[in-house]
Formats: C-alpha cells, sequence, structure tokens
C-alpha cells in the first residue's frame, strides 16, 4: 500500500510569490493534517482536516490556508510567500481524529523562499 | 497550555552503548505521547507511542519507552545503539482537542565507532 505522498519534494519561490502543495493521504485515511518544520525545530501544526472540514487550526497568519478534496486529498497554499516560510512541509493522514489515532507523515515538500 | 521539551538538544554515544532520550511534557489529563524518528531529509517514521496501560511500551527498532506520570516523563531508550540509529528524534504529545501533534524541538542522535 502507498503511504502518504507529497508533491513536489522540492521547490523554490521568490518572495511574494504564491505556493501550492499537495498531499494524498493513505487510502482509507479520511483525516490530513498540515506541518511546518523549520530547520533545527520540531514539526509545527498548521490544520486539521477531516471529511473535508477544518477541525483544527494552528498560530499560522491567513496567508496560509488549506483545503480536503472529495478523494481526501488536500492542497496546502501558502500566500505573499516570505524569507520565514522556508522550512519542510509535512502532510500527516490518519484514519480519524479522536486523541490516540496515529498520525502517518509523508516525505515532505522542501520549500526555499529566494 | 500543552508542551513538550526534549532538554538534549544533540546526543553522542558509541555502537553497542546503551541509549536514553528525555522527554517531559506538560499536559492536563491522561496524555497520549509519541516517540518519532526523522532521518535526514525525511519525513517522521512513528517509533512507539502511548495511550493507556501499560507505562513501559515497546516500539519498533527495538526502542522502548517509560511513561512516568509523577515525572511527566516518557523518555525512550534502547540496549544496544546501532550505526543506523544515527538520526533527529521527536517526542510529541496530542493536544486536548484530539486536532494536532506538540512536539518537542528534538534530540539529534549521533553514533560513533
Amino acid at each position: 500500500d502507498a503511504g502518504v505522498t507529497q508533491s513536489p519534494t522540492h521547490l523554490i519561490k521568490t518572495r511574494g510569490q504564491h505556493v501550492t502543495l499537495r498531499c494524498s493521504p493513505i487510502s482509507g485515511h479520511k483525516s490530513v493534517s498540515w506541518y511546518q518544520q523549520v530547520l533545527g525545530q520540531g514539526p509545527q501544526f498548521i490544520f486539521q482536516y477531516y471529511e473535508k472540514e477544518e477541525r483544527g487550526r494552528g498560530n499560522f497568519p491567513d496567508r496560509f490556508s488549506a483545503r480536503q478534496f472529495p478523494n481526501y486529498s488536500s492542497e496546502l497554499n501558502v500566500n505573499a510567500l516570505l524569507l520565514g516560510d522556508s522550512a519542510l512541509y509535512l502532510c500527516a493522514s490518519s484514519s480519524g481524529t479522536t486523541e490516540g489515532t496515529e498520525a502517518f507523515f509523508g516525505q515532505g515538500t522542501r520549500l526555499t523562499v529566494v | 497550555a500543552q508542551s513538550v521539551t526534549q532538554p538534549d538538544i544533540h546526543i553522542t554515544v558509541s555502537e553497542g552503548a546503551s541509549l536514553e532520550l528525555r522527554c517531559n511534557y506538560s499536559y492536563g489529563a491522561t496524555p497520549y505521547l509519541f516517540w518519532y524518528v526523522q532521518s535526514p531529509g525525511q519525513g517522521l517514521q512513528l517509533l512507539l507511542k502511548y495511550f493507556s496501560g501499560d507505562t513501559l511500551v515497546q516500539g519498533i527498532k527495538g526502542f522502548e519507552a517509560e511513561f512516568k506520570r509523577s515525572q511527566s516523563s516518557f523518555n525512550l531508550r534502547k540496549p544496544s545503539v546501532h550505526w543506523s540509529d544515527a538520526a533527529e528524534y521527536f517526542c510529541a504529545v496530542r493536544n486536548q482537542a484530539g486536532t494536532a501533534l506538540i512536539f518537542g524541538k528534538g534530540t539529534t542522535l549521533s553514533v560513533s565507532s
């Protein structure tokens, strides 16, 4: 079975541009979460979606948005990119949203803003 | 507020020696705790998790962790480290809303020969 897949694996953008990152969850998983991992830090929670609805949002500016599609895949959008948005963006999928549910992570998308 | 502290930024262990990585959490109720490992440029792989029951949990790759409520700790251990264990290790607790994992800043493990 395929794990969580993210695309692209790497990309370079210029300040002020917009970026879209994509995530396909494990088959049968209905929940997708996004995390930002700045170099040398632990992942920081951005969003959780379950059944196409936003269930949780971390402390990120409105430049960050996301959505989940009927096939449970998800997009993370970031507008007006700043140098500080350079990070590894991780997607995680899980079967549900209860506290004990295990999250499976993708390989991440490495975003560099220049 | 929930939080996770990993006191050690970097640890070096000789191959074959034992390992203990420390993790302290702040959480009001029964915590759901996790240890993840991340190799350079890779995503996160779950090593083990604690939800309830036996406070000593076994994970993959020979790792184990012990939950100690009185110390608010969930330390990761391995009796004999292999060179392939060199990686970044993250402790995490699920938030009370169940919507997110709260991670520590991680501990980098180096293995010397």
